[in-house]
């Protein structure tokens, strides 16, 4: 059974571009979460995603945003990119919002120069 | 302010002893709890997770407990070996919605062969 998939694994973008990130949950899963990991801020939640909804977006700037597709793929993306933006971003997908697990992808590293 | 709290920044145990993570919470919603572990540039992978109607779940060498008046949590690592060596999460949710999890700034767990 295929994980968590995050692409592309690693991405540069300069200050000012936009950037969109891409990930698709394990087969059957439908609820997908997206977290932006930087080492000052530790792990942060960002959006949540169930049935192509978003159910609870974090305290993050308007800049970020996402969606989700019917067939539970998501993307996130982040517009006028600042170099505070440079973090691991993370995907997690479990079965439905209350699900007792939630199974991480491997990240998707964004640098902004 | 930070809901969820891992004090200690960094844990060294040697091979074969006991090793016990900490973490502490804030917000009494909070009723499911996990715990990662985390390689760098890797996303987290789930170990173990305690409902709050709990006070102990066991996996094999991990064992969560819970303290619910206190609002603290432990993860009892026994044996502790080599391949533990990574950095150790906690995360909470709130209402059994684990699309939305806040995770504690993590500790770095160190076994000495």
């Amino acid at each position: 059974k295929a994980g968590v998939t995050q692409t592309p694994r690693y991405l540069i973008k300069t200050r000012g571009q936009q950037v969109t990130l891409s990930c698709s949950p394990i087969s059957g899963h439908r609820s997908v979460s997206w977290y932006q990991q930087t080492p000052g801020q530790g792990l942060q939640f960002l959006f949540e995603y169930f049935s192509e909804t978003q159910r609870n977006k974090g305290n993050f700037p308007g800049r970020f945003s996402g969606r989700q597709f019917s067939n539970s793929r998501s993307e996130m993306n982040v517009s006028t990119l600042e170099l505070g933006d440079s973090a691991l971003y993370l995907c997690a997908s479990s079965l439905a919002p209350g699900d007792t697990e939630a199974f991480f992808g491997q990240g998707t590293r964004l640098t902004v120069v | 302010d930070q809901q969820v709290k891992q004090n200690s920044p960094s844990l060294s145990v040697q091979e074969g002893r006991i090793s016990i993570l900490n973490c502490d919470y804030t917000n009494s919603m909070f009723d499911y709890f996990l715990w990662y572990k985390k390689y760098p540039a890797e996303g987290p992978t789930f170990l173990i997770s305690i409902s709050s109607i709990k006070d102990k779940n066991e996996d094999g060498r991990f064992t969560v407990f819970l303290n619910k008046s206190a609002k603290h949590l432990s993860l009892h690592i026994v044996p502790s070996q080599p391949g533990d060596s990574a950095v150790y999460f906690c995360a909470a949710s709130a209402l059994g919605n684990t699309g939305k999890l806040i995770f504690g700034q993590g500790t770095t767990l160190q076994v000495k062969p």
